[in-house]
């Protein structure tokens, strides 16, 4: 099955400093990699996904990068803000049987 | 669009004991998922299903896990006997379920176990 390795497990940055967390896979089937933000106490949230037909996609003072040759993906977080403290985890999927298995998580902390 | 709904939010029982979980996913969702979520680490799948058939439940400790969904809508999952270290988040989630499709994965709020 598949394989999700992500890093750092935790990360503090100053406020208006960006975050980079990185996540790599190990089948090369899979094709759809989505990125979840989980606040204490609550569920996971998707805020980012991207496609294997894409190098790059951004969302506001989001963006995530995908090197299908390397098998590994990124979450850009820029100018970062206290409400961006959570938990992240990253996840590979390929489309058929639609199964996510997802990275450890990592723990960003904003500080003010 | 309401949300997976999951109840209850806690629920705190002694080693031995048995418990059950409910997860009603958004509604036209064909795909329904469990998993658990032990503290720091990421959601591992316990089962997965399409309509009411399992499609996944390599990873479901089946002397003491079960899991049903009647009618292709509502699931419950069940832990009988519980052990300490089933202590965590079971989280239900669910997707569209189209075929030949990368799709979105919607999360409930879990189910928060504690098993002393």
């Amino acid at each position: 099955g598949e394989n999700v390795e992500q890093h750092p497990s935790t990360l503090s940055v100053q406020e208006g400093d960006s975050a980079v967390i990185k996540c790599t896979y190990s089948d090369s089937a899979s094709n759809y990699f989505p990125w979840y933000k989980q606040e204490l106490g609550k569920r996971p949230q998707l805020i980012i996904d991207i496609r294997s037909n894409v190098g790059e996609k951004k969302d506001q003072r989001i963006a995530v990068t995908l090197n299908k040759t390397a098998k590994h993906f990124s979450l850009h977080i820029t100018e970062t803000q206290p409400e961006d403290s959570a938990v992240y985890f990253c996840a590979a999927s390929w489309y058929t049987g639609n199964q996510f298995y997802f990275g450890t998580g990592t723990s960003l902390t904003v500080i003010p | 669009e309401a949300g997976v709904a999951q109840s209850p939010r806690y629920k705190i029982i002694e080693k031995r004991q048995s418990v059950a979980f409910w997860c009603n996913p958004i509604s036209g969702h064909a795909t329904l998922y469990w998993y658990q979520q032990i503290l720091g680490q990421g959601p591992k799948l316990l089962i997965q299903f399409q309509n009411n058939g399992v499609v996944d439940d390599s990873q479901l400790p089946k002397d003491r896990f079960s899991a049903e969904r009647l009618k292709g809508v509502d699931s419950t999952l069940k832990i009988q006997p519980a052990k300490l270290e089933d202590s965590a988040v079971y989280l239900c989630a669910s997707s569209l379920g189209r075929s030949a499709t990368n799709e979105k994965l919607f999360f409930g709020s879990g189910t928060q176990l504690s098993v002393l």
